[in-house]
């Protein structure tokens, strides 16, 4: 089956710095990864997945993510962090099968200081 | 805004009771999968309908069933309720069943008591 990991319960960033929020994936076969986001109160948002083509993938609010098959990896990167994007971060795997469902980690809470 | 509504967006239950959650769909979409979300945790899978099929479960009693309807809204239902079913019930819209990117709406939050 497939999964996936998110070893750091919570990171801590300071505004203006870059930020790294980590994945590791499980998959048989070619995975299909995925990057949501969960603000206080609110259902999870879309910010990016990975399909196929290159290994530096572009999402919503400045985000990117890269992929790297040899280290099974998928962490979520951004260049210079904003106090608004303090959310709790979800990496996610589709679990190629009858269903395809989507399969989520157990998510980590990123904390930018300002 | 996603274009997901769910209802009711918070609820009161007793053990043994039995509880509806609902959700209309994004227009267009018809795929619906139902997660739930214990405080602190990351969503579980808990089933997937696709053109009003059930097509995909999760590690969850029969106590937890569905439905979907012509118009691709959804309903999960929760019999026999137990304390440990307290959470964030979401819903989640799809164009397709292969497509992955999933849109939420904003949760029923269940609090058994």
């Amino acid at each position: 089956a497939q999964s996936v990991a998110q070893p750091e319960d919570q990171v801590n960033v300071a505004e203006g710095n870059p930020l790294t929020v980590k994945c590791t994936y499980s998959v048989s076969g070619n995975p299909y990864l995925f990057w949501y986001v969960q603000y206080p109160n609110r259902g999870l948002q879309f910010l990016l997945k990975y399909i196929t083509g290159d290994n530096l993938v572009k999402g919503s609010y400045g985000f990117e993510a890269e992929f790297n098959k040899s280290q099974t990896s998928f962490h979520l990167k951004k260049p210079s962090a904003l106090v608004s994007d303090s959310a709790l971060y979800f990496c996610a795997v589709r679990d190629i099968g009858r269903d395809d469902k989507i399969i989520f980690g157990k998510g980590t809470r990123l904390h930018i200081l300002p | 805004e996603t274009g997901v509504t769910q209802s009711p967006t918070h609820l009161i239950k007793t053990r043994g009771q039995q509880v509806t959650l609902r959700c209309s769909s994004q227009s267009g979409h018809n795929t619906v999968s139902w997660y739930q979300q214990a405080l602190g945790q990351g969503p579980q899978f808990i089933f997937q309908y696709y053109r009003e099929e059930e097509n995909g479960r999760g590690n969850f009693p029969p106590r937890f069933s569905g439905l979907q309807f012509p118009n691709y809204s959804s309903e999960l239902n929760v019999n026999a309720l137990e304390l440990d079913d307290s959470a964030l019930y979401l819903c989640a819209s799809s164009a397709s069943q292969r497509n992955g990117e999933l849109f939420f709406g904003e949760g029923s939050r269940l609090t058994v008591l």
